[in-house]
């Protein structure tokens, strides 16, 4: 069965530096997302991406917060300048996109439990 | 999106049947109504989504009040496998936008 692959697992990095974490959404989907959820509390959405651009973003998704998808598979979402309160969980989803019955089921990747340090 | 409201927990003995309630008395026509459940250390995982008649999967079923305003998840035989926490979300038809996640419910199975 398909399924949405993301990389690393568990990032360590300094406040300050940048990162980038990585997912392989399935190879048929065209709609991606990254959301978050900060230990013990909701998952919580951050964009959306459509035809190589942002379709919504929330305000979490500040000037610091990048995506990308470089190239056929890949769909990275970038930090600039860690700070503490990033620690979280970051998740990938992927989603078809067929129009109609209720809206597409999100498929999601296991996360990235990213620590700042 | 309109507001969804459900218990913080529930518990169910393992091999027996779970309902799992949601209100959502706000919900417009054209709300779909859609389950995902977050097992521990997990990403969220689609369940199930109805509109107005009952819906069921491999996974569960999903009854929908006549007026629309709430609706009750089902398990048929719960399992240890089935701990998690069941989240009921409202989606615009046709909608590709971003799930919005509240605090749903924490289900315990007990052996």
């Amino acid at each position: 069965e398909p399924e949405v692959t993301q990389t690393p697992s568990h990032q360590v990095t300094q406040m300050g530096q940048e990162v980038i974490l990585r997912c392989v959404p399935i190879s048929n989907h065209l709609y991606f997302y990254w959301y978050r959820q900060i230990l013990g509390q909701k998952v919580e959405f951050l964009v959306s991406f459509y035809n190589n651009e942002i379709s919504e973003k929330s305000e979490i998704f500040d000037d610091q917060f990048s995506v990308e998808r470089p190239d056929g598979s890949n769909f990275t979402l970038k930090i600039r300048s860690t700070k503490l309160e990033d620690s979280a969980m970051y998740f990938c989803a992927s989603s078809e996109a067929r129009s109609g019955g209720g809206g597409n089921e999100q498929f999601f990747g296991p996360g990235t439990r990213l620590t700042v340090l | 999106d309109a507001k969804t409201t459900q218990p913080n927990s529930m518990e169910s003995n393992e091999e027996e049947p779970v309902h799992l309630p949601c209100n959502h008395s706000t919900i417009s026509g054209t709300d779909y109504i859609h389950w995902y459940r977050q097992l521990p250390s997990q990403g969220p995982e689609y369940v199930i989504h109805g509109l107005t008649s009952n819906v069921n999967n491999r996974m569960a079923s999903l009854a929908i009040a006549e007026d629309r305003k709430s609706s009750t998840l089902i398990l048929h035989r719960a399992t240890l496998r089935d701990a998690a926490v069941y989240y009921c979300i409202l989606r615009y038809t046709g909608s590709a936008r971003q799930l919005t996640f509240g605090s749903g419910t924490q289900l315990t199975v007990l052996p």
